[in-house]
This record gives structure tokens, C-alpha cells and sequence, in this order.
């Protein structure tokens, strides 16, 4: 069964960095997945697809501060100099032939 | 620029239907598949189905399969979605977004949001 796994919370202090991670079920270690952010009370915002090569390719707008990378069926979400207005949920996606799975969201403090 | 633009906010009793609006501008709308994903209040985000604009392939979640229908209007560059027999169970956050499509399966990642349709199931 296709799964994606996620921390419930994460923190980190202004101007800081921090890792997301999102964890493929193991047999479905190959699969690229992608980020989406989401702020209080707003939609979600595409950030990145990951592969699992570790290339990625960013949404339109999306800062430099906002970075991915792949290890083995770990795919990561990085956000450098961390600001206020990334205090969000972030949310994982993954999909295969016919199906689409979300994981369970980070909500990441800025403190 | 891309935009995706929903439909307003929806009250429909138990039992009923009710179908949501996604205008798509700012791209070539039969070349991307639209998606529906669905967040109950204070939930997270839950995939519903996908059309493939260009050839009208559709598929659904499992969870939906039977009581949802994605369809497209190309000449309105609207996509739409309807889901039946309503219960509380479905009152949530509706969102469409594009995606990439593909011939056979266009099951993929978004690259863009709609802003959201709230539709409250209530008797």
C-alpha cells in the first residue's frame, strides 16, 4: 500500500533552518513526491517535486531558502533563514497508476 | 499567469448534491489534467479524483467511486465536480488544481491551487 509518512510538528527559531521529512513506504522507495505549503486559513501553494535522485523542481516564486533532497525513501524539505510567514503546514504528496496519497501534514512553529 | 478560480461557498442538506465550479486561465486548459483534493475542518488534505481535460479520462478515489463525477467544459476552460448523497461526513474545503497530464494516467503532483469551495452538509 502506497503511504507517506510525517512528522505532526516540527519548530525552529527565526532565522534558523529546518528539515522536513517525508517517508515513502518501503516498496514504493523510488516514488518522487511533492511539498505543498500551507498557511493559516489559506490554500494550499505548491513549493517542490522531489525525485528520488534527489533533483528537484520548484514552483513558480518559490525562494531560494526552500531546498529538497532524497535518501533512500526519505524525501526532504529544507527552509533556510527561517521567517515568519513560513509558519505553515506542510503537507507531502505522492501517486502511482490511479491513486494519490497525502501524508498527514508538518505543522512547522517559527519560535 | 495561471489562476483556478472555484466557485463560492455551498449549505446543502443531507441527501442532496452538490457540484463545484474550477475556471482555469492563463494556459492552454486541454493540456493538464485537473484534480479535486477535499479537508475536512481542521484536517488534512484527502485526494477525490482527476480528469484529463484533453481525452476525458477520468479516474476517483476508491472512497468516492460511485457517488463522485469530475467533468470539463473546454470551451468555458471549466472543470467541475459533483458528489451525491450527501452526509456531515462531507462537509470540507473543496480545492481543485492542474497537474500534469498523461494518456493513460494522469494520476501526478499539482502545480497549482484553486483558492478553496467551503461546502457545509446540514440539516
Amino acid at each position: 500500500q502506497l503511504v507517506v509518512t510525517q512528522s505532526p510538528s516540527a519548530s525552529a527559531s527565526l532565522g534558523a533552518s529546518v528539515k522536513l521529512t517525508c517517508t515513502l513506504s518501503s516498496r514504493h522507495s523510488n516514488y518522487a513526491i511533492a511539498w505543498h505549503q500551507q498557511q493559516p486559513e489559506k490554500g494550499p501553494r505548491y513549493l517542490m517535486k522531489i525525485n528520488s535522485d534527489g533533483s528537484h523542481t520548484k514552483g513558480d516564486g518559490i525562494p531560494d531558502r526552500f531546498s529538497g533532497s532524497s535518501s533512500g525513501a526519505e524525501r526532504y524539505l529544507t527552509i533556510s533563514s527561517l521567517q515568519s510567514e513560513d509558519e505553515a503546514d506542510y503537507y507531502c504528496q505522492t501517486w502511482g497508476t490511479g491513486i494519490e496519497v497525502f501524508g498527514g501534514g508538518t505543522k512547522l512553529t517559527v519560535l | 499567469q495561471v489562476q483556478l478560480v472555484q466557485s463560492g461557498a455551498e449549505v446543502k442538506k443531507p441527501g442532496a448534491s452538490v457540484k463545484v465550479s474550477c475556471k482555469a486561465s492563463g494556459y492552454t486548459f486541454t493540456n493538464y489534467a485537473i484534480h479535486w483534493v477535499r479537508q475536512a475542518p481542521g484536517q488534512g488534505l484527502e485526494w477525490v479524483g482527476w480528469i484529463n481535460v484533453g481525452n476525458d479520462k477520468r479516474k476517483y478515489s476508491e472512497k468516492f467511486q460511485g457517488r463522485v463525477t469530475i467533468t470539463r467544459d473546454t470551451t468555458a476552460t471549466t472543470a467541475y465536480m459533483e458528489l451525491n448523497s450527501l452526509t456531515s461526513e462531507d462537509t470540507a474545503l473543496y480545492f481543485c488544481a492542474r497537474g500534469p497530464s498523461s494518456y493513460y494516467d494522469s494520476s501526478d503532483y499539482y502545480d497549482y491551487w484553486g483558492q478553496g469551495t467551503l461546502v457545509t452538509v446540514s440539516s
